[in-house]
């Protein structure tokens, strides 16, 4: 059964280092998302992909933050420099193109610690 | 604005017995809601999905929830719990032209042998 794929599982880093997170889709997923999720909250959206364009980064503090999609399959998601308050899940989902039913296959995601 | 609410942070429950987990949900229109289990180190997963068909929706492992526009709830049941349903479980609610998914802050299910 095809899934996303994500690495690293955890890291562990120091505030003020550089962090990335790598996601593979679902193959032939056109649209691909991160999200992060804060201990005992729900996901939230950080930045959308259609293809290698981003739909919506209104979320992504845009600052530390930065997120590419270069050939349309993989993802990089980077933060620089890492903040206390970036401690969270960082998860990768997929959907395929032109199919708004909000069914995202979801990878199992990055757990990020900052000390 | 669209969002959801879970009524409960926690609910435990014994094997063979019923699960309810509550969810409300505020909308200006029809929403399309949907609930998605996280079972621990694990991605989460679809459960079932209401777009203004039916209003009572069958999902996977037994799962079901009804959608009541008069109260604005989407609670999720099951007639009998199994030792593998715990996990946390998420309410959601799709929102703009993307559909771009708001989670709730979840529901955590414990079941007792």
């Amino acid at each position: 059964e095809a899934e996303v794929a994500q690495s690293p599982r955890y890291k562990i880093t120091e505030k003020s280092q550089a962090v990335a997170f790598w996601c593979d889709p679902i193959s032939g997923h056109a649209t691909l998302y991160w999200y992060r999720q804060i201990l005992g909250q729900g996901p939230e959206l950080l930045v959308q992909f259609q293809d290698e364009s981003v739909v919506d980064d209104s979320q992504l503090p845009k600052d530390r933050f930065s997120a590419e999609r270069l050939k349309g399959v993989d993802s990089t998601l980077k933060i620089q420099p890492a903040e206390l308050g970036d401690s969270a899940m960082y998860l990768c989902a997929s959907s395929p193109q032109g199919v708004n039913t909000g069914e995202l296959f979801f990878g199992e995601g990055s757990r990020l610690t900052v000390l | 604005a669209q969002s959801v609410t879970q009524l409960d942070s926690h609910v435990s429950v014994s094997e063979g017995t019923p699960v309810l987990l509550r969810c409300n949900y505020s909308s200006s229109y029809s929403p399309s809601l949907f609930w998605y289990v996280q079972h621990p180190n694990k991605g989460l997963q679809l459960l079932l999905k209401y777009t203004s068909a039916a209003t009572l929706v069958k999902g996977i492992n037994g799962f079901e929830a009804e959608f009541k526009k008069s109260e604005t709830s989407f609670h999720l049941t099951k007639p009998s719990a199994h030792m593998s349903d715990a996990a946390e479980y998420f309410c959601v609610v799709s929102v703009g032209s993307q559909g771009n998914l708001i989670f709730g802050k979840g529901t955590k299910l414990s079941v007792k042998p």
